[in-house]
């Protein structure tokens, strides 16, 4: 069964703690992404990678750190640094560069408190 | 960066009735996709729009991506309770990125 997984769905950290969000695609997809989304703001783009290895800030990408050391992974890391870190945060994959879809995973609501 | 605004930001429908969200962009874009988000989901992409002009339909559902490639649009005719979700456009790059707009949370009263 083809997808994204993202654990846990439910996260909850006390605050000065560093915690790592787990994205993985059996999709064989080049790209992948993390965004956050906050009520009535959208999606917003933290980290994104176009192959292993690589990755590239996005608009919000400060507070937090990415891996690609695998194809079909790539975990984000909320550090102590993120000032407002409860959210709700979506990973995607994408075949590759260029306009493609973008496949959703089932997202983690992380609460910090 | 590049903005996407997309309105309305709320819409509340009767069953039945037509419901349109409209997404603009103050630079000309390479392509827009569009998402649906059931409540306590993720997005889903609908369809991509590349094409100066283009309209597709799926079903009840017509897109449109205008002439200057700065603005789409997203059309449900005759809306279900199954319409109920927050619909995103979503601006392409060449490289892959997407900008979203902030979304359009529809409403259905059966």
């Amino acid at each position: 069964d083809g997808g994204i997984t993202q654990s846990p769905k439910y996260l909850f950290r006390k605050e000065g703690q560093n915690v790592t969000l787990s994205c993985e695609q059996n999709l064989n997809h080049d790209a992948m992404y993390w965004y956050r989304q906050d009520p009535g703001q959208g999606l917003r783009l933290i980290y994104y990678s176009q192959i292993v290895n690589d990755f590239q800030k996005g608009d919000i990408a400060e507070g937090y750190s990415v891996s690609r050391e695998k194809k079909e992974s790539f975990p984000l890391t909320v550090t102590s640094a993120q000032k407002n870190p409860t959210a709700f945060y979506l990973c995607a994959s994408s075949a590759g560069q260029g306009a493609y879809e973008q496949y959703f995973g089932p997202g983690t609501r992380l609460t910090v408190t | 960066g590049q903005q996407v605004m997309q309105i309305p930001q709320y819409q509340h429908v009767q069953e039945g009735e037509d419901f349109t969200t409209y997404c603009n962009s103050s630079t000309t874009l390479s392509n827009i996709q569009w998402y649906k988000q059931r409540p306590g989901g993720h997005p889903v992409f609908l369809i991509q729009l590349v094409k100066s002009g283009e309209v597709k339909k799926q079903k009840r559902l017509t897109f449109q991506f205008g002439e200057a490639k700065k603005n789409s649009s997203l059309h449900i005719t005759a809306t279900q309770t199954t319409d109920v979700g927050t619909y995103f456009c979503a601006a392409g790059t060449s490289y892959g990125k997407l900008t979203f707009g902030q979304g359009t949370i529809l409403t259905v009263h059966p």
